[in-house]
């Protein structure tokens, strides 16, 4: 792994389905974000850890969940998806006192 | 509340020079970064200023004036790779990043 990742690239969902978006990172990064990306609108964080063990809410964190058993990884979950919830979603990790954050590739998901 | 503004797009000729604002309003002021994203990809860093004046990277530059609230990022010798949006980003009192919408920079040969 180099860098930080994100599975799955692309999903479509049936509404109501719970869903978990995978996130792993290998540059020992102590804090991760999660973001969700829609036209028009900047970047907003759903939750975010700023170590392992942590996590905390963001902007938008309703219908939303997540843990962090380790360094490395940072699952999002739906608990029960609605069409709202259709985004691109982006992790992120970065050294906490620098803030530049590092991003995965995203993960395109489709509520139907 | 925090804003960032930004302007939604920008058309700049290849070989030219853009400028691209940003002015923001937040709960505290740790930073300001600029972000690159090509369509369909994710962002990646650009530049980083916390105090205020201008930083070189390159074809790029950024400047800051914190007690204007107010940012540019500056693009040289402009080629067509450099079409993109571009996302300005604050670190506010939580250090938590506040984006801007991101302004949609179109270069024209």
């Amino acid at each position: 792994i180099a860098g930080i990742t994100q599975a799955p690239t692309s999903q479509i969902l049936a509404a109501g389905r719970r869903m978990t978006l995978r996130c792993t990172q290998d540059m020992r990064h102590n804090a991760m974000y999660w973001y969700r990306q829609d036209l028009g609108l900047g970047l907003r964080l759903i939750h975010y850890s700023n170590t392992a063990g942590t996590t905390g809410k963001g902007e938008v964190p309703d219908g939303y969940s997540v843990s962090r058993a380790n360094t490395d990884d940072f699952p999002l979950t739906l608990a029960s998806a609605v069409p709202s919830q259709t985004s691109v979603y982006f992790c992120a990790s970065s050294y906490r006192d620098t803030g530049e954050q590092f991003f995965g590739p995203g993960t395109r998901l489709t509520v139907l | 509340g925090q804003n960032i503004d930004q302007p939604t797009e920008m058309t700049a000729t290849e070989g030219a020079i853009v400028q691209i604002n940003c002015t923001y309003q937040t709960s505290g002021f740790n930073g300001l970064f600029w972000y690159q994203q090509h369509a369909g990809e994710a962002p990646t860093f650009l530049s980083y200023n916390v105090l205020d004046g201008l930083e070189e990277k390159g074809r790029f530059s950024s400047f800051l004036s914190r007690s204007k609230g107010y940012s540019y990022l500056l693009l040289k010798e402009l080629q067509m790779k450099d079409s993109a949006s571009y996302l300005c980003a604050v670190r506010d009192s939580n250090y938590q990043l506040i984006w801007g919408a991101g302004t949609k920079l179109i270069i024209k040969p």
